[in-house]
């Protein structure tokens, strides 16, 4: 039973615009958001999270938006850049439960055209 | 020193042969996780350790036994696996209770003939 889905496997913008990847979770205990990078060779970094208690955060380029009625939530990169392509998992975790268990999305590899 | 290592990154094992996947941490972490990804498909939680104790086993079959001889390591022994455990191996460490800070090794991608 995968608890959070990323549906888009793949996503392509042009160098600029801004990317936008998408993510659903089914299980509203989940109190915690947040999204991984990974390159090729690499594990997985993490680059943004956010609280259930929020519905945006923002890093730089990075804003994460959190709609809790539709257990939903976007990434959004502007602008986007070349080395901002590889694959973004979101991950989604029951935190007050601390018992550090975290679910992963499938994944969306992001392609950022010059 | 914020690396997690994971060694081997590469291992091809018949499915009689006995292995070990290790992981390593400086940071302090005292949770530490092996996930296990096939191609395709999301990171799939197999093991937690909490203060060196077992703290979560989502159901992983006898054949993968992980160790936590430390607070720095982490092990996963291999024993009798099946064509269908050839996945990349991840370790993460983390602060107890703040997953929202989960440092991945760059994994172990495993094959078995």
């Amino acid at each position: 039973d995968q608890q959070v889905k990323q549906n888009s496997p793949s996503l392509s913008v042009q160098e600029g615009r801004i990317s936008i990847l998408n993510c659903d979770y089914t299980n509203s205990m989940f109190d915690y958001f947040l999204w991984y990078k990974k390159y090729p060779a690499e594990g997985p970094t993490f680059l943004i999270s956010i609280s259930s208690i929020k519905d945006k955060n923002e890093d730089g380029r990075f804003t994460v938006f959190l709609n809790k009625s539709a257990k939903h939530l976007s990434l959004h990169i502007v602008p986007s850049q070349p080395g901002d392509s590889a694959v973004y998992f979101c991950a989604a975790s029951r935190r007050f439960m601390n018992n550090n268990d975290m679910r992963f999305g499938a994944g969306t590899r992001l392609t950022v055209k010059p | 020193d914020t690396e997690v290592t994971q060694t081997p990154k590469h291992l091809v094992m018949g499915m009689t042969n006995k292995k070990s996947l290790k992981c390593e941490q400086h940071m302090g972490h005292r949770a530490m996780y092996w996930y296990k990804q096939k191609a395709k498909k999301p990171p799939e939680l197999m093991f937690v350790y909490s203060y060196e104790k077992l703290s979560i086993n989502e159901s992983v079959p006898s054949r993968f036994s992980p160790e936590c001889p430390n607070s720095s390591l982490l092990n996963l022994h291999l024993h009798a696996l099946q064509p269908e455990d050839s996945a990349l191996y991840l370790c993460a460490s983390s602060q107890v209770g703040e997953v929202e800070k989960l440092f991945f090794g760059s994994g172990t991608q495993l094959s078995v003939l």
